[in-house]
C-alpha cells in the first residue's frame, strides 16, 4: 500500500522557515517525480513545487521560487520542502503527492500558518 | 505560463442529470490534463488522467474529453455521493496550473 506521511507543519512568524518532511512508502521512491501542492483555507489547489526522480531538476511557480526549495532523499525515501522568508499567502494545507500518472497519490495533508 | 480557465464555478444538478464541467487551456497541453474530486476534508481524488483514461476504481458514470484545447469532466448520471469541487489539473508544462474548481451540489 502506497502512503505518503508528512510533517513539520506548524505556526511560524511571518519571515522565519520552516521545513516540511514526507516519508513514503508502498513504491520506489527513487522512479518518480514527486510533487507538492496546497491548498489555502477555503481556497483552490495550487502546484508548490516538483522535483524529478533523482533530484536533477526541480520546478517551481513565481509565487514561491527563490523562497522555497523541494530537495529529496532517495535512500531514505523522503521528500522534503524548505520555506524560507515565510508570508501571510502561505498559510494553507501542503500535500505530499506523486501525480501526473495513472497511479496518483496524496498524503494526509500538513498545516502551515503563518502568522504573527 | 498555461492558463487553465474553469466552468462553472459552482452546479446544482438533480440526481440522475447528466453533469459538464469544462476546462480551457491556454495553449495546446495535448492530453497532460488530469481530473481531480475533492469532499470536505479530504486530500482530492484523481478522476480521470491522460484527458480521457478513467482512474482506477472510479466509476464509469464519469468521462472525459478533449476538444482542441478545451477539455470536459462528464458525469453521465449524477449520484448521491459525487457532490465535491471538482478540479482540473494541466500537466504538460511547468508551472503546472489547476483550474479555479468546480463547486457541485445536489438541487
Amino acid at each position: 500500500e502506497v502512503q505518503l506521511v508528512e510533517s513539520g507543519g506548524g505556526l511560524v512568524q511571518p519571515g522565519r522557515s520552516l521545513k516540511l518532511s514526507c516519508v513514503a512508502s508502498g513504491f520506489t521512491f527513487n522512479n518518480y517525480w514527486m510533487t507538492w501542492i496546497r491548498q489555502a483555507p477555503g481556497k483552490g489547489l495550487e502546484w508548490v513545487a516538483s522535483i524529478t526522480n533523482t533530484g536533477g531538476s526541480t520546478y517551481y511557480p513565481d509565487s514561491v521560487k527563490g523562497r522555497f526549495t523541494i530537495s529529496r532523499d532517495n535512500a531514505k525515501s523522503t521528500l522534503y520542502l524548505q520555506m524560507n522568508s515565510l508570508r501571510s499567502e502561505d498559510t494553507a494545507t501542503y500535500y505530499c503527492t506523486r501525480i501526473l500518472g495513472a497511479q496518483d497519490y496524496w498524503g494526509q495533508g500538513v498545516m502551515v500558518t503563518v502568522s504573527s | 505560463d498555461i492558463q487553465m480557465t474553469q466552468s462553472p464555478a459552482s452546479l446544482s444538478a438533480s440526481l440522475e442529470e447528466i453533469v459538464t464541467i469544462t476546462c480551457q487551456a491556454s495553449q495546446d497541453i495535448g492530453n497532460w490534463l488530469a481530473w481531480y474530486q475533492q469532499k470536505p476534508g479530504k486530500s482530492p481524488q484523481l478522476l480521470i488522467y491522460g484527458a480521457t483514461s478513467l482512474a482506477d476504481g472510479v466509476p464509469s458514470r464519469f468521462s472525459g474529453s478533449r476538444s482542441g484545447t478545451q477539455y470536459s469532466l462528464k458525469i453521465s448520471r449524477l449520484q448521491v455521493e459525487d457532490p465535491g469541487i471538482y478540479y482540473c489539473l494541466q500537466g504538460y508544462s511547468a508551472p503546472f496550473t489547476f483550474g479555479s474548481g468546480t463547486k457541485l451540489e445536489i438541487k
